[in-house]
């Protein structure tokens, strides 16, 4: 099976503009979350998709949304683009989400985005 | 407080020793899964082992094995035979249900690996 795969793999942005990054999931999986990782902060949870529903959304401002296809691919979208966004953006997918421990994500190459 | 502790910024293992990377955890529910990821300097973060908190025997996957003490709340990785491909940052990460019965993923702060040849 192929993996995760995201795209653009890295990105170059100025403050203002907005940026859309997908990530298609493992064939098979419904589930897709992403995360923002950054040297001070780390990985932080940003949204989780299933079933092209948002089911659980950690603590980000509105700028940050996201959506899923009936295909299970996934867009997260930033506006408005600020320095601190600059960060490495994670897509993991997994069978079913969040309703079983047991559950393991996999996750993508990652989107670089520098915001300038 | 922090769901996943790992005390340890960085580490130095001589290839082909063994080295334990720490990770502790805190929650105070019965059923909860503990992971562990591997993100070489690409950025794409490895599944290498997985460990239930209702597991009696400590996971395996070739030369990871998971050091789980319940209750210690631990789950340390160990990694037998170091090679050079295991440089890299190591996550230890949780997934327990939050208030709504929604199973919600925690990562630790990484512990960066260095072997040394």
């Amino acid at each position: 099976k192929a993996g995760v795969t995201q795209t653009p793999r890295y990105l170059i942005k100025t403050r203002g503009q907005q940026v859309t990054l997908s990530c298609s999931p493992i064939s098979g999986h419904r589930s897709v979350s992403w995360y923002q990782q950054t040297p001070g902060q780390g990985l932080q949870f940003l949204f989780e998709y299933f079933s092209e529903t948002q089911r659980n959304k950690g603590n980000f401002p509105g700028r940050f949304s996201g959506r899923q296809f009936s295909n299970s691919r996934s867009e997260m979208n930033v506006s408005t683009l600020e320095l601190g966004d600059s960060a490495l953006y994670l897509c993991a997918s997994s069978s079913n989400g969040g309703y079983a421990t047991q559950e393991t994500q996999y996750f993508g190459p990652g989107t670089r985005l520098l915001v300038l | 407080a922090q769901k996943i502790t790992q005390t340890q910024p960085g580490m130095f293992v001589q290839e082909k020793e063994a080295v334990t990377l720490d990770c502790t955890y805190d929650t105070s529910d019965q059923s909860y899964g503990l992971f562990w990821y591997k993100q070489p300097s690409s950025g794409e973060m490895i599944f290498l082992i997985y460990q239930g908190s209702y597991d009696e025997q400590n996971a395996t996957e070739g030369r990871y094995s998971l050091n789980f003490q319940k209750a210690r709340k631990s789950a340390n990785l160990v990694i037998s035979a170091s090679q050079l491909g295991d440089s890299a940052m190591y996550f230890c990460a949780m997934r327990e249900a939050d208030s709504g019965g929604y199973q919600k993923v925690t990562f630790g702060t990484g512990t960066k690996l260095q072997v040394i040849p």
